[in-house]
């Protein structure tokens, strides 16, 4: 089993719609959680790092943490064709140097 | 351009030959990781590095990979021998200390004819 699950995908929506996007993971010692974007041929950027369990808001972009699940979720509002890209979940121990990435989504939002 | 380079963004290789993947954190960053991306698959850990010094390196396959962060002068991934499944996309990523958010580069694709 993989520490860190994320559905590949493709996902396609139409522009202005809600997109979830969600990761699952074995190790219970994950504390730090982030989802990173990727645009093609270029390196992943951060979108949004929390810590435990909880809600965090940026903008149009909602990070939700379920540590009793073990999932993890990143909710887009209003998507836009910009936000087409690879998604990827990431997950770090505390006091770990190295971070466990999910395979990531390809979302494209549709004009 | 501060943000983390690598080069070169392509490079072409035949089974046997030697790779060298070249990194420059971000202007500050004194700490570096690299990750290998997989078609297909997430990015993959293979080591952390500080100038002069290999903090963890348990991601790096044993035998063919090794890595350097001189005092002067970039960081470097090298593949010696390498092979077609060595094929795939090397990011490096740099932070300011130990922890924090990891800056990435565009990454070095390796293609092994």
């Amino acid at each position: 089993q993989k520490e860190v699950e994320q559905d590949p995908g493709p996902l396609s929506v139409p522009e202005g719609a809600i997109v979830s996007l969600n990761c699952t993971y074995s190790n219970s010692a994950f504390q730090y959680f982030m989802w990173y974007r990727q645009y093609s041929r270029k390196g992943p950027e951060l979108l949004m790092y929390t810590y435990s369990s909880g809600n965090k808001e940026d903008g149009r972009f909602t990070a939700q943490v379920d540590k009793s699940s073990k999932y993890i979720s990143l909710f887009i509002r209003d998507s836009q064709p910009s936000d087409s890209a690879t998604y990827l979940c990431a997950m770090q121990r505390t006091g770990a140097n190295n971070l466990f990435f999910g395979t990531g989504t390809r979302l494209t939002v549709i004009p | 351009n501060a943000g983390v380079m690598q080069n070169p963004r392509h490079l072409v290789r035949r089974r046997g030959q030697e790779a060298r993947l070249r990194c420059s954190p971000m202007k500050g960053h004194s700490h570096v990781y690299w990750y290998r991306q997989l078609p297909e698959e997430g990015l993959k850990f293979m080591v952390y590095l500080q100038k002069e010094n290999i903090i963890d390196e348990s991601g790096m396959p044993k035998e063919r990979f090794s890595a350097e962060f001189p005092k002067e002068g970039p960081s470097i991934l090298r593949i010696q021998q390498v092979v077609r499944g060595d094929s795939a996309a090397y990011f490096c990523a740099s932070t300011q200390g130990a922890t924090g958010e990891l800056f990435f580069g565009e990454g070095s694709r390796l293609t092994v004819l």
